[in-house]
C-alpha cells in the first residue's frame, strides 16, 4: 500500500514532442505528490508538485494532471527538448508526526532525440 | 545560497566494516532526510531528522542509524556493511519538517562495498 507505481520505465521522444509519464498509488493518506528530475551524477531536483485538492498544475512546459478518484497522476512535458533527457521520479508523501515520509516511483528514463 | 553538501562523494569499504556519511543542509534548513538509491530498489526513505530528533524512519534494519547535530548537520552510519549496501546515499534538506515542504537533494555519496 506504500508503493507508487510508475510507467513507462523508459521513454524516447522526438524534440518538440510531448512526454507523458504516469504514476499510480494506493494509499489515500498521501497528501503531496512531487515530481523530481535527476541527471547522471546529480541528486534529484524538484520539478513540480501537486496537492490532492487540485486536478492540474502547470509550470512552464511541465504539467501535472491529478485524478484523485483513480489514484493516478501524470507528468506532461510539452515541447520536449534534448536537455530534458534525464530520469524522472514521481513521489508521494503523507504528513505524520509533523514530518514527512516520501515514497518514490521506480523512475522513467527519458531520452529526447534532437 | 550554498546547496546541500555531502561528504565524501565516493567511498569504498569491505564487508563487515562500518561507514559514516555526512550531510550539511542548506543554511537555515532544519529538516534532513536520508535516502538510499539503487538500480533495483530505486529511491528508498531511510529516516528524517528535525531539531536533532528522528521524526520518521523507513523500513531498514538497525544497522542503519543517523543523528543530527545542533547546527542541523547530519550523519548517517551503517555498521557491519553487506554487499547489498552498495548504493548512492542521498541527503535532502527542507526548511521545516511538515507538509508540502520542498526537499533539496545533495549530490549523494556513492558507497561501494567489496
Amino acid at each position: 500500500q506504500q508503493q507508487v507505481k510508475q510507467s513507462p520505465q523508459s521513454l524516447i521522444v522526438q524534440k518538440g514532442g510531448i512526454s507523458i509519464i504516469n504514476c499510480a498509488y494506493e494509499n489515500t493518506a498521501f497528501d503531496y505528490f512531487p515530481w523530481y528530475q535527476q541527471f547522471p551524477g546529480k541528486g534529484p531536483a524538484l520539478l513540480i508538485a501537486i496537492r490532492p485538492d487540485v486536478s492540474e498544475k502547470k509550470e512552464g512546459r511541465f504539467t501535472i494532471s491529478f485524478n484523485k478518484s483513480a489514484k493516478q497522476f501524470s507528468l506532461h512535458i510539452m515541447d520536449s527538448q534534448p536537455g530534458d533527457s534525464a530520469t524522472y521520479f514521481c513521489a508521494a508523501s503523507m504528513t505524520r508526526n509533523y514530518g514527512q515520509n516520501f515514497v518514490f516511483g521506480p523512475g522513467t528514463r527519458l531520452s529526447v532525440l534532437p | 545560497k550554498a546547496g546541500v553538501t555531502q561528504t565524501p562523494r565516493y567511498l569504498i569499504k569491505t564487508r563487515g566494516q562500518q561507514v559514516t556519511l555526512s550531510c550539511s543542509p542548506i543554511s537555515g534548513h532544519r529538516s534532513v532526510s536520508w535516502y538510499q538509491q539503487t538500480p533495483g530498489q530505486g529511491l528508498q526513505f531511510l529516516f528524517e531528522y528535525f531539531s536533532e530528533t528522528q521524526r520518521n524512519k523507513g523500513n531498514f534494519p538497525g544497522r542503519f542509524s543517523g543523528r543530527q547535530f545542533s547546527n542541523s548537520r547530519s550523519e548517517m552510519n551503517v555498521s557491519t556493511l553487506e554487499l547489498g549496501d552498495s548504493a548512492l546515499y542521498l541527503c535532502a534538506s527542507s526548511f521545516i519538517a511538515g507538509s508540502y515542504n520542498e526537499q533539496f537533494f545533495g549530490p549523494g555519496t556513492r558507497l561501494t562495498v567489496l
